[in-house]
């Protein structure tokens, strides 16, 4: 059971590149999130989607853009990035949207 | 609105100390409770949750936390840490929405 596999790990921007964030769970959950975790700053929600078909904004969605085409995948796309999108993101499912969340390993961006 | 605060942002602890890292919330309605974990170079995890029934909460690793509903709290304790308990300590709170509070990063020195 693998349950929430972000890819990639690790990956360096130049400032208007664009890239997709891929985030993938096996658990059948509806419930799929996009976090951002800056230092001192906690957690910071994205996007979310409450089942595949169906997106919405969270706190911080400028900037990024979401799909949800089945229930395994929610991947994240950034369009043009700038250096304040720097930042490690988390993907997260749950089963109910109650808060227990499973959470992904992240993927450290920077953009220079 | 909804909030959450986390009082220490950074404790540094000996082996065998008591911890506590406190938690606070607003919210006028009911809560569930919940304090994650992230050891270095690892993703969150669930350490204990709160949804309804006895206030002190018992999880992972030895670690409790006690749900004071008159002081909107939710600290997080453990009698005697460990160096493996080094790691950034998040409590999140789900009223309407779920917030992350800004963490606490524990050190443990040997």
């Amino acid at each position: 059971n693998a349950g929430v596999t972000q890819t990639p790990k690790f990956r360096i921007l130049k400032i208007g590149q664009s890239m997709t964030l891929q985030c993938t769970q096996d658990m059948n959950h509806n419930y799929m999130y996009w976090y951002r975790q800056d230092p001192g700053m906690g957690l910071k929600l994205i996007y979310y989607s409450v089942g595949a078909g169906i997106t919405d904004k969270g706190e911080v969605p400028n900037g990024y853009n979401v799909s949800r085409s089945t229930t395994e995948d929610f991947p994240l796309r950034l369009e043009l990035a700038a250096p304040s999108q720097t930042s490690v993101y988390f993907c997260a499912s749950s089963y109910e949207d109650v808060g227990l969340y499973t959470f992904g390993s992240g993927t450290r961006l920077t953009v220079v | 609105a909804q909030s959450v605060s986390q009082h220490n942002h950074h404790v540094i602890l000996s082996e065998a100390a008591s911890l506590e890292l406190g938690c606070n919330y607003s919210y006028g309605g009911t809560v569930n409770l919940f304090w994650y974990v992230q050891y270095p170079g690892q993703h969150l995890q669930l350490l204990l949750k709160y949804f309804s029934g006895d206030p002190l909460v018992k999880g992972i690793k030895g670690f409790e936390a006690e749900f004071i509903k008159s002081k909107f709290s939710f600290n997080l304790r453990k009698p005697s840490v460990q160096w493996s308990d080094t790691a950034e300590y998040f409590c999140a709170v789900r009223g309407d929405k779920i917030i992350f509070g800004k963490g606490t990063r524990l050190h443990i020195l040997p």
